[in-house]
């Protein structure tokens, strides 16, 4: 059964600093892996997506993430974070053709002054 | 375009009531998905649609929960009755199989409160 592995609940990071949010899954079979960011109040927002190609795929807002299919990792990054990046971060998969997601438990992502 | 529309956006009730919750996923849209978010199991998905059909509802946690979809544009989860361990956000998203991508876009949920 897939599963996804959010080892970080919470992830404090000054301004102007980078971050990065690791992300493992398992699953037998070939994936689709996503990032999706919440703002407080609000439902999910795409961030990036990895289908298929080049294992460093790049998102929205400066973030990107490298897919590592031997670490069977999808760890997001950002060389520098801003203050409104404070936000809830969670990763995803999908069992390609399957259109159904497992979600981790998620990130919370707090950027101080 | 106007994005999934959820509502009502908060939802307070008390136990044993009636609760039922709408969505118009973004047109043309052939996939519908019900997701409930807790502090305690994050998000979980309920039940999906393809064309309008339930494709797997084996996250719809008991009896008391149900979901429909007359139509492309409109959907519901109702809960009945209801009780105060219901308490969670409840999502819906939706995707489209011609873009072959598998991207989901979600609404801005429904908070709903069970007294």
């Amino acid at each position: 059964a897939q599963s996804v592995t959010q080892l970080d609940s919470q992830v404090p990071v000054f301004e102007e600093a980078p971050v990065e949010l690791r992300c493992n899954y398992s699953s037998s079979v070939s994936v689709y892996l996503f990032w999706y960011v919440q703002y407080p109040n609000q439902g999910l927002q795409l961030l990036l997506k990895y289908l298929s190609g080049s294992t460093l795929v790049k998102g929205i807002n400066g973030f990107e993430a490298e897919f590592n299919k031997s670490q069977t990792s999808f760890h997001l990054r950002k060389p520098s974070v801003h203050i409104s990046d404070t936000a809830e971060y969670f990763c995803a998969v999908s069992d390609r053709g399957t259109y159904k997601y497992i979600f981790g438990t998620g990130t919370r992502l707090k950027v101080l002054a | 375009d106007a994005g999934v529309i959820q509502s009502p956006r908060h939802e307070v009730t008390e136990m044993g009531q009636e609760v039922t919750l709408r969505c118009k996923p973004i047109s043309g849209h052939d996939y519908l998905f019900w997701y409930r978010q807790t502090m305690m199991r994050g998000l979980e998905l309920l039940i999906y649609f393809n064309n309008n059909v339930p494709i797997d509802d084996s996250g719809m946690p008991e009896d008391r929960f149900s979901a429909k979809m007359p139509n492309a544009s409109f959907s519901t989860l109702k809960i009945q009755p209801s009780e105060p361990r219901d308490s969670a956000v409840y999502f819906c998203a939706s995707s489209f199989l011609g873009g072959s991508t598998d991207t989901q876009y979600f609404g801005p949920g429904t908070r709903l409160t069970v007294l």
